[in-house]
């Protein structure tokens, strides 16, 4: 078992939507979780990230931490066509991230227009 | 510059052959990461550098792979007797501290050297 787990999708929503992308983790020692956009032929760009448990809300982009039930989500609102990418979780157990970040597969996400 | 720079983004090798990959971080970022992504994979950590110093070769997968940022800028990846297992894109990244207990270095990644062995 990976220690991050991430479905691969594709999901397909239509324009307009609200879309959830999930990750579960293993390693409780991870404190620090991000999501990153991927567009094809693109390095990740960093979207969210969040510090222990809770929420944080950043425009449409709304970041969940569960750290009791090691899972990790990622809400979009009112999807957009250019919202379609691969959206990677990533997670890290240092300040600072100098363990190198663990990442989830990525899951393809498709915005229907 | 603005953003961190890599080359080649392509580069077609044949088995055996010596590679060097080229990263351009971002002017000032103190650390550097680089990273491997198989096709359909997340990207998988390769090796730390916080200014010239290597601080976690812990995911190079060979001896074949080194790294190295002698004047704490610029880095290269390089891959002796390259293997069709090597195939990948090789991501850079380079990072910042966002300040406050926290806060986390935030990576920026490049747009990735894509490695074909044939």
């Amino acid at each position: 078992q990976k220690e991050v787990e991430q479905d691969p999708g594709p999901l397909s929503v239509p324009e307009g939507a609200i879309v959830s992308l999930n990750c579960t983790y293993s390693n409780s020692a991870f404190q620090y979780f991000m999501w990153y956009r991927q567009y094809s032929r693109k390095g990740p760009e960093l979207l969210m990230y969040t510090y222990s448990s809770g929420n944080k809300e950043d425009g449409r982009f709304t970041a969940q931490v569960d750290k009791s039930s090691k899972y990790i989500s990622l809400f979009i609102r009112d999807s957009q066509p250019s919202d379609s990418a691969t959206y990677l979780c990533a997670m890290s157990a240092t300040y600072g991230g100098a363990d190198g970040l663990t990442f989830g597969k990525g899951t393809h996400l498709i915005i229907q227009p | 510059g603005a953003g961190v720079s890599q080359s080649p983004r392509y580069k077609v090798a044949k088995r055996g052959q010596d590679v060097a990959l080229r990263c351009d971080p971002i002017s000032g970022h103190v650390s550097l990461f680089w990273y491997q992504q198989a096709l359909g994979q997340g990207p998988e950590f390769l090796t730390y550098f916080q200014n010239e110093a290597q601080l976690d070769k812990s995911g190079l997968p060979s001896d074949r792979f080194f790294a190295e940022r002698p004047e704490g800028s610029v880095s290269t990846l390089k891959i002796q007797r390259t293997q069709q297992e090597d195939s990948a894109v090789y991501l850079c990244a380079s990072s910042f501290y966002t300040g406050g207990s926290s806060g986390a270095n935030v990576l920026t990644f490049g747009a990735g050297s894509r490695l074909t062995v044939l």
